[in-house]
This record gives structure tokens, sequence and C-alpha cells, in this order.
């Protein structure tokens, strides 16, 4: 079945290293794979998307790499401030049209350390 | 912001009782969704709707109506709330078209049964 899944439920990173969260998902049939934040208390927010015809996208800080032959997908951010201390989820939308039906993964909680 | 609201965002009721969550978008955007998010599952998807009057269920939907009246509000229905329901519920919104995997969430409602 779908599933979209994170490795690690939680990283902890010291200020201004590189993060790099990892998300494995099963269907390689999907068109969108997406990453949301999601700080204490609030609803998720949209940071980066790729397409399945990509495989490298690059955002303000933020590295979004695809890997379709072992189906991985990573988000990679770079000079970690505090600031992105969140849960931070990888999503996909199924193949069957695009019309925003996230499939989400568990989420891994990113901790940056002063 | 998409202008997403969320009413109420804090709720505690008893079991059996009926509960309605609003969610009032300023966007037109066209789709609609409600995720629930519980420790350990992400965020699953109950309901979702593609323009007015028009609804589907997505993989967790038992339990749960939604009504959409007008393409601003979409309203998830507890026909009689169980302890199983407790979570915290999130809507969303979707532009269309749109080449982007990029939903709009709103701040949430956290829902306690007794």
């Amino acid at each position: 079945g779908e599933s979209v899944g994170l490795h690690l439920p939680t990283l902890s990173v010291q200020e201004g290293d590189n993060s790099i969260i990892n998300c494995a998902y099963s269907n390689s049939a999907s068109d969108y794979f997406i990453w949301y934040k999601q700080e204490s208390g609030k609803g998720p927010q949209f940071i980066i998307d790729i397409r399945s015809n990509m495989d490298k996208r690059q955002g303000q800080r933020v590295t979004v790499l695809l890997n379709k032959t072992v189906k991985h997908l990573s988000l990679q951010i770079a000079a970690t401030q505090p600031g992105d201390s969140a849960v931070y989820f990888c999503a996909e939308i199924p193949s069957s049209g695009n019309t925003g039906k996230l499939i989400f993964g568990q989420g891994t909680t990113l901790q940056v350390k002063p | 912001d998409a202008g997403i609201t969320q009413s109420p965002r804090h709720k505690v009721t008893e079991t059996g009782t009926p509960v309605t969550l609003r969610c009032h978008q300023t966007e037109n955007h066209r789709y609609m969704y409600w995720y629930r998010q519980d420790p350990g599952h992400g965020l699953r998807l109950i309901h979702y709707s593609y323009g007015v009057k028009d609804t589907d269920k997505g993989e967790v939907s038992d339990g749960y109506s939604v009504s959409r009246s007008k393409t601003e509000d979409f309203l998830l229905t507890l026909e009689s709330a169980t302890s199983s329901q407790t979570s915290v519920y999130f809507c969303a919104t979707y532009r269309d078209p749109a080449n982007t995997g990029e939903l709009f969430f709103g701040e949430g409602s956290r829902l306690t049964v007794l």
C-alpha cells in the first residue's frame, strides 16, 4: 500500500550546522513530493516541493533531493538556525490526479542546539 | 497566509455528544480537506471536498461526516463523539489549478472527548 515514512523521529543539530532529514516512500508513481514544517501549536507550513521528473530543487537555505531508484527523499537545511526547530513532514501526492490529496509521513523533530 | 480560520480552536466534550468543527477560507480555493493529527500517525486525511456539495472520503472517515454548502466553508461533524476521536484536527485548502504540492493549513482544532 501507499506509505511515506521518515527514518528518524528526532534529529538534534548544532546551530550553524547543516541538517539532513530523510524520508522513504513506497509509491513510485506519485507526482509530487513535498516537505512541510510544523511549529509547536501551529498548522503545517509548506517549505518546498519537487516533481517526480526532477532530482533536485533548491530554495532559500533548503534543498530537496529525490532519488527515485531507492525511493528516497531528503531535505537539507543549510546553516541551521534556532527558528528551524520544528517537526518536519514529508508528503506525497499520488498519481491519481493532482487534487492535493497528500499522504504524510510521521514526522521528524528537528532540535537546534545553541 | 491563505486566510483559513478554524473554530472552535479548543473543545472538550463527552462521549456520545455531537460535535461540529468549522473551517472558513477567504481565498476561494476549490479543494478543502480535513486531517487529524495523532502521535505516531502524522496527519491522516478524514474527508475532502473538490467543490460545493462535492465531497469524498479519506483514509479515516469512519465516524465523521462533512458538508460544504459554500466555497468558503467546510464543516466536519462527529455525530456521536468517541474517545478515539480525541485529536488535533486541521483544515487545509488547495488552489486549483496548481503546479505545486502546497496545501494551506489552518491553526488546528484540539478536541478532547472524555
